[in-house]
């Protein structure tokens, strides 16, 4: 267990909708990237947060979005949802609070699985 | 970030180590090697990572040559639930308490076998 946790664990939905997935970084961590795993793809970074302000940019779609919010959740939202988004999405956090270890290791959520029919 | 090659797969006897190279040739002074491993669809799980000296823990060893060209993670005593796409990154490590997105590579599809 990495102490992050994602929900929803399965998610279907269709075409043209809209669906959020969630975050919960490590205790104490302030970093969240999130990643998309499609078949033909493999991982690829899509974007991070740091204390709440997006700190870098991946290969993001403009109908994404994400944001994290003051106690360190991130929210990945994907809208007009296409088939070819469905994917594994991984949520991963770094980076603990002043007074512990800082460290650069990136630990992953079990992820969500969408399914766009 | 350096590019990694790896190769696309191996098999190793259960109980036997596992050895699995990464080839790095252009990492830069400040550039860490990580390993990631990803058992069938779970989220990718850390391994081990360094600088320039071995390093071990609890799940492997990683050997990184001398002119920080490869490295090879070393899984002592391999079991089934080793098998895994494990995943050679290298990048730069923090600065100024921010930290970089990883970038993944195709992996070695490592097999256990029994």
């Amino acid at each position: 267990d990495s102490g992050v946790t994602q929900t929803p664990k399965h998610l279907i939905t269709a075409t043209g909708q809209r669906v959020t997935l969630r975050c919960s970084p490590r205790s104490g961590d302030l970093s969240v990237y999130w990643y998309q795993q499609s078949l033909d793809q493999g991982l690829q970074f899509l974007i991070q947060y740091y204390n709440g302000e997006e700190r870098a940019k991946g290969n993001i779609l403009e109908r994404f979005s994400a944001q994290q919010f003051p106690d360190l959740h991130s929210e990945l939202n994907l809208s007009s949802l296409e088939l070819g988004d469905s994917a594994l999405y991984f949520c991963a956090s770094s980076a603990r609070l002043a007074g512990g270890p800082v460290t650069d290791t990136q630990y992953f959520g079990p992820g969500t699985r969408l399914t766009v029919l | 970030d350096a590019k990694t090659t790896q190769p696309t797969s191996m098999d190793c006897a259960e109980g036997r180590a596992a050895n699995l190279p990464c080839n790095h040739s252009t990492i830069s002074g400040n550039e860490y090697v990580y390993w990631y491993r990803q058992i069938h669809s779970q989220g990718p799980q850390y391994i081990i990572h360094g600088l320039k000296n071995n390093e071990t823990n609890e799940m492997a060893s990683l050997i990184i040559t001398e002119d920080r060209k490869s490295s090879t993670l070393i899984l002592p005593h391999a079991t089934l639930r080793d098998t895994a796409v494990y995943y050679c990154i290298v990048r730069v490590g923090i600065s100024s308490g921010s930290a970089r997105q990883l970038t993944f590579g195709s992996g070695t599809q490592l097999t256990v076998l029994p």
